[in-house]
């Protein structure tokens, strides 16, 4: 299956400051990065979809200018939380869109633990 | 209606038990089914595809009822190590559809 890198596991920042959040993909060229979110106990939420060499489509209530979203190569999709608040304390998780067809199992990166104090 | 709704739990049940989750979609076009398990602060990890026939894992079983729109898993001869919550994910379209997750808990 498709091997997908996603770094930091964990960060803790202070509220304001902002965090990049990466995700590569090892063995297969990503052209689309899906970017969740999920809050304890609650389902993964889509927030964007990073495509390679243009911009990202964010979904209804996600702030496009509070999580910035750059997919410069086909192996590297990139997520910054500016201006962190505590409110987004979260687990964020990459999946790049399946290589073969839509039919093929979703991967994830490990995820990224996010607390802002 | 939810696109996907399962029965958050948690289903608590001693080692040994068998144990039923099902999932039902609302979307009637969906191709292609899954069952993820993910553990507490990890992401989730594929655990088998869902075929039309029915499939089956060792201990696992997954099976697809398209007419009532719904796929299930069954867990034989549950270890504690099965303790996890168990994700239904629909695929065949651009963006995949989750379920919130059906918490499972084994027991001594």
């Amino acid at each position: 299956g498709a091997v997908v890198s996603q770094h930091p596991s964990w960060v803790i920042c202070k509220s304001g400051t902002s965090v990049k959040i990466e995700c590569r993909s090892l063995d297969f060229q990503a052209t689309t990065m899906f970017w969740y979110r999920q809050f304890p106990k609650q389902s993964l939420m889509l927030m964007a979809t990073s495509n390679e060499g243009s911009k990202a489509t964010y979904e209804q209530g996600v702030e496009k200018d509070k999580f910035l979203i750059n997919h410069a190569s086909l192996t590297l999709s990139t997520l910054t939380v500016t201006s962190a608040h505590p409110e987004d304390s979260s687990f964020y998780i990459c999946s790049p869109l399946p290589g073969t067809s839509n039919n093929s199992p979703l991967h994830f990166g490990n995820g990224t633990r996010l607390t802002v104090t | 209606r939810k696109e996907v709704e399962q029965d958050p739990g948690p289903f608590n049940v001693p080692e040994g038990a068998t144990v039923a989750f099902n999932c039902t979609y609302s979307n009637s076009a969906s191709q292609s089914f899954f069952w993820y398990r993910q553990d507490c602060r990890k992401e989730p990890k594929l655990l088998m595809s869902v075929y039309s026939s029915g499939n089956e894992d060792g201990r696992f079983t997954a099976q697809l009822n398209r007419a009532s729109q719904y796929i299930s898993l069954l867990i034989r001869d549950s270890k504690l190590s099965d303790s996890a919550t168990y994700l239904c994910v629909l695929g065949g379209s651009y963006i995949p559809t989750f379920g919130r997750g059906t918490s499972l808990i084994v027991h001594p």
